[in-house]
């Protein structure tokens, strides 16, 4: 079964701390991409990357940062978390093999403190 | 700037009755469409799609319809079941932008037994 992972589902962060969120995928999908969903407001894209060390912005980067290293691993940065930050993060992959639909992982609920 | 509006933030309807989820959009070069469903805590799964070269795509209870000329895409769900509960949003893409997806804000459908 192909899936989408997020290390982890639920995080609370204090003020000012560095935040890394991970996502790995298992189906060699080339694009990846973090979204943030907040009530209201629907899924923002925060940034996304169609190839390793490869990255693009999205609609709301400030504030983060992101790695790929790996074909398979996008990580979000938080480089000083801040409590507007407080939100469920939610990581995808895609490839144009199969029509470029999204996978979604799970979800990461981060809560700033 | 949305690009992708679902102007309805909620929506209840009777078990057994249909469900209308309305999207409309703005971008032009927007050339495939998608739902995804959601339910709290989890990520969002796909649903269903439509390209713009058809203006219906059917699968079991589920039927998209596209009208380009009005920039407007519609989700039926006939007949209606109480699981189907859960936010759906609308996405669009242009297919040679690289598949990054634009959503809507998201629509929350309640169905009462």
């Amino acid at each position: 079964d192909v899936k989408v992972t997020q290390s982890s589902r639920y995080l609370v962060k204090r003020t000012g701390e560095k935040v890394f969120l991970e996502c790995v995928q298992d189906m060699d999908h080339e694009n990846m991409f973090w979204y943030r969903q907040d009530p209201g407001l629907g899924l923002r894209l925060i940034y996304f990357s169609y190839d390793v060390k490869m990255k693009e912005k999205g609609d709301i980067p400030e504030g983060y940062s992101v790695s790929r290293e790996k074909k398979e691993r996008f990580s979000l940065i938080l480089e000083s978390a801040s409590t507007n930050q407080t939100s469920m993060y939610l990581c995808a992959s895609s490839s144009r093999r199969t029509g470029g639909g999204y996978t979604f992982g799970s979800g990461t609920r981060l809560t700033v403190v | 700037d949305q690009q992708v509006k679902q102007n309805s933030p909620s929506l209840s309807v009777q078990e057994g009755r249909i469900s209308i989820l309305n999207c409309d959009y703005t971008n032009s070069m927007f050339d495939y469409f998608l739902w995804y469903k959601k339910y709290p805590a989890e990520g969002p799964t796909f649903l269903i799609s439509i390209s713009s070269i058809k203006d219906k795509n059917e699968d079991g209870r589920f039927t998209v319809f596209l009208n380009k000329s009005a920039k407007h895409l519609s989700l039926h769900i006939v007949p209606s079941q109480p699981g189907d509960s859960a936010v759906y949003f609308c996405a669009a893409t242009a297919t040679n932008s690289g598949y990054a997806l634009n959503f809507g804000k998201g629509t929350s459908l309640l169905v009462t037994p």
